[in-house]
């Protein structure tokens, strides 16, 4: 059987829109999230965080939003560019001993449609 | 700054085969962590290290072993390669707990196991 985590959601908007993307996470202890970036043959890249103190954090055309009742997160990316296409990964930071296990979600791939 | 860099960029391994991935940094990072990341799945923690001599398993640590002999080096060590090893490996770091939970990844090194 096919496994479902061969395909990664895809979303594909128009140059100029703006971009949703959404992450369901699993610990409801989780203190701290991490969007990433990862273009294809590359290692993700840091994009924004934010602490689970916070509801709404904002980044030069990004913004996150969590929403610590439902355990979501999503990545709003303003007034989308060619240069936004990539895979976009959320990841929560698990209590642990030493505070740095990270969880990742499986990613979403976003194409910008010219 | 070089940041974080992983040797080799592409490996073919036969069954049964040893080998060694290598990644330096050259930020003084005391975090160091060795990733996998398999076709339209999120990344899944190795091993990791809080400091010099010190390491520890994450989630998929079978088949793997780790050291830190010092700050800059964290090489995985694949002691006898199998075909479920074929993957992405990234290696990552950051400075640690109360001061900023950034990682910055490596550019990967994609393995095939035949």
């Amino acid at each position: 059987g096919e496994s479902v985590g061969l395909h990664l959601p895809t979303l594909s908007v128009q140059e100029g829109d703006n971009s949703i993307i959404n992450c369901a996470y699993s610990n409801s202890a989780s203190d701290y999230f991490i969007w990433y970036k990862q273009e294809s043959g590359k290692g993700p890249q840091f994009i924004i965080d934010i602490r689970s103190n916070m509801d709404k954090r904002q980044g030069q055309r990004v913004t996150v939003l969590l929403n610590k009742t439902v355990k979501h997160l999503s990545l709003q990316i303003a007034a989308t560019q060619p240069g936004d296409s990539a895979v976009y990964f959320c990841a929560e930071k698990e209590e642990d001993n030493y505070g740095q296990n990270f969880v990742f979600g499986p990613g979403t791939r976003l194409s910008v449609l010219p | 700054n070089a940041g974080v860099t992983q040797t080799p960029k592409f490996q073919v391994l036969k069954t049964g085969q040893s080998m060694t991935l290598q990644c330096a940094q050259d930020m003084n990072h005391e975090y160091m962590s060795w990733y996998r990341q398999d076709p339209g799945m999120g990344l899944r923690l190795i091993h990791y290290s809080v400091g010099a001599g010190i390491t520890d398993q994450g989630e998929v640590p079978n088949g793997y072993n780790v050291s830190r002999s010092t700050t800059e080096d964290f090489p995985l060590r694949l002691l006898s390669a199998a075909p479920s090893q074929t993957s992405v490996y990234f290696c990552a770091s950051s400075y640690g707990p109360g001061q900023e939970y950034e990682q910055y990844f490596g550019p990967g090194t994609r393995l095939t196991v035949t």
